[in-house]
């Protein structure tokens, strides 16, 4: 079965940083692309960013302030966040990407909130 | 600026069917954007419904299709239950890397 637990949010002023982490288990995690995605309070999805063998590519909400990475070896994706802003408030899911090719979410995490606030 | 667009809201009776839509602001969705929808309960994670246009997520129940209908990407419900009532998204690859989410349509059952 596949599990994808964040962790790694909370509270943090405009202008500061945060790392988010998303441990995986139940697959072979090297086989495949992953993303975040998130929700802001009483809004819709939005794709952040996703890895995989062609790249790093993101929304360009984030470009420039966002950095996805991963650690095979630990079966564990990040999202390092810099110069957070109040608009990127938001629930962050981590979630598998399906097969290669395919270009869909497949499995998601239960989400980590984070507040930008002074 | 590319814009997915849905339907902010629907109503479907107990039983009946049911067909969202999921457009581009500019141009048509065809196969090759891939697309995929998800379904989102309050204070839950989304669930994978439909991939790569009409390919059902495992356990899903063949109450749910996808499709293309004209322009659009569509999800049909038939045989629409109480619990369906949810936030449906779609989602469009739109090449380089890049997925755009739609606004969602929050599905009522009534």
């Amino acid at each position: 079965e596949v599990q994808l637990l964040e962790s790694g949010g909370g509270l943090v002023q405009p202008g500061g940083s945060l790392r988010l982490s998303c441990k995986a288990s139940g697959f072979t995690f090297n086989n495949y692309a992953m993303s975040w995605v998130r929700q802001a309070p009483g809004m819709g999805l939005e794709w952040v960013s996703t890895i995989s063998t062609a790249g790093t590519f993101y929304a360009d909400s984030v470009k420039g302030r966002f950095t996805i990475s991963r650690d095979n070896s630990k079966n564990t994706l990040y999202l390092q966040m810099n110069s957070l802003r109040a608009d990127d408030t938001a629930v962050y899911y981590c979630a598998k990407r399906g097969l290669r090719g395919t270009y869909y979410f497949d499995s998601w995490g239960q989400g980590t909130l984070v507040t930008v606030s002074s | 600026q590319t814009v997915v667009t849905q339907e902010p809201s629907f109503s479907v009776s107990p039983g009946g069917t049911v067909t969202l839509t999921c457009g581009l602001s500019s141009g048509s969705v065809s196969t090759s954007h891939f697309p995929s929808w998800y379904h989102q309960t309050p204070g839950q994670a989304p669930r994978t419904l439909i991939y790569t246009t009409s390919t059902r997520s495992s356990g899903v129940p063949d109450r749910f299709s996808g499709s293309i209908l004209g322009n659009k990407a569509a999800l049909t419900i038939t045989g629409a239950q109480a619990d369906d009532e949810s936030d449906y998204y779609c989602v469009l690859y739109m090449g380089s890397g890049i997925s755009v989410f739609g606004g969602g349509t929050k599905l009522t059952v009534l």
